[in-house]
C-alpha cells in the first residue's frame, strides 16, 4: 500500500512550457485534491475531485487543467508555465475527512 | 468566508519544555478542526481532528488540543517537546467540502 506517489519531486521549467504532474492513490479513495504551498501562504487548493469524470475549481485555479480518467489517478496539468507558478506541490486523497497527502513536487519556473 | 489564522509564524522551545501553537477560527457554525504537521521535504501528517463532543482531542506523537467554542480557537499542546517534534505545524478547518489551512507555524526545537 504505497498511499498517494507523486512524480517527479522535483521540476525545472522555462516560462510558457507545459507539464504534467502526476499523482496516484491506491486507496480507491473517491476525493482527490491539488494544493500549492507558498511561504507564508499555508496550503491553497487548485482544483479538487469528487470522483473519476468529475473535477471542479478550488481557490486558485487559475493556469492550472485536471482530469479524473480513473479513481487512482490525478494529473495537474500547467498549460503555459509562469514564474508566479514556482510553488510546492500537493496530491491529497481523501476518505471522509481523513486526508493523505503526497511527498509533493518542488516546482521552479524560470 | 471561512478563514484560519495562525499568529505565531515561528516558535523556538528548549527540549522537553512544553509547547502551545495557537489557531483561530472563522466560521459561523462549529467547524470541523484539524491539526497538521509536516517535517522537512515531506507531505502534511494528522496530528489530531475535532468534530463534535468532548473539546480536549488526544492525537499522535503525545499531542493534544483543545476547541474553544468562546475564544474561536484550536490551540495545539505538548507538554514536553522532543527534538523530533521540530516541524511546521498547520491548522485547518472543513466548511462543506473544503478544507481551509493557516498559513503555519514553524517549530524549532534547541537542545
Amino acid at each position: 500500500n504505497a498511499g498517494v506517489t507523486q512524480t517527479p519531486k522535483f521540476q525545472v521549467l522555462k516560462t510558457g512550457q507545459s507539464m504534467t504532474l502526476q499523482c496516484a492513490q491506491d486507496m480507491n479513495h473517491e476525493y482527490m485534491s491539488w494544493y500549492r504551498q507558498d511561504p507564508g501562504m499555508g496550503l491553497r487548493l487548485i482544483h479538487y475531485s469528487v470522483g473519476a469524470g468529475i473535477t471542479d475549481q478550488g481557490e486558485v485555479p487559475n493556469g492550472y487543467n485536471v482530469s479524473r480518467s480513473t479513481t487512482e489517478d490525478f494529473p495537474l496539468r500547467l498549460l503555459s508555465a509562469a514564474p508566479s507558478q514556482t510553488s510546492v506541490y500537493f496530491c491529497a486523497s481523501r476518505s471522509g475527512y481523513e486526508q493523505y497527502f503526497g511527498p509533493g513536487t518542488r516546482l521552479t519556473v524560470t | 468566508a471561512q478563514s484560519v489564522t495562525q499568529p505565531d509564524i515561528h516558535i523556538t522551545v528548549s527540549e522537553g519544555a512544553s509547547l502551545e501553537l495557537r489557531c483561530n477560527y472563522s466560521y459561523g457554525a462549529t467547524p470541523y478542526l484539524f491539526w497538521y504537521v509536516q517535517s522537512p521535504g515531506q507531505g502534511l501528517q494528522l496530528l489530531l481532528k475535532y468534530f463534535s463532543g468532548d473539546t480536549l482531542v488526544q492525537g499522535i506523537k503525545g499531542f493534544e488540543a483543545e476547541f474553544k467554542r468562546s475564544q474561536s480557537s484550536f490551540n495545539l499542546r505538548k507538554p514536553s517537546v522532543h527534538w523530533s517534534d521540530a516541524a511546521e505545524y498547520f491548522c485547518a478547518v472543513v466548511t462543506g467540502n473544503q478544507f481551509y489551512f493557516g498559513t503555519g507555524t514553524s517549530l524549532t526545537v534547541i537542545p
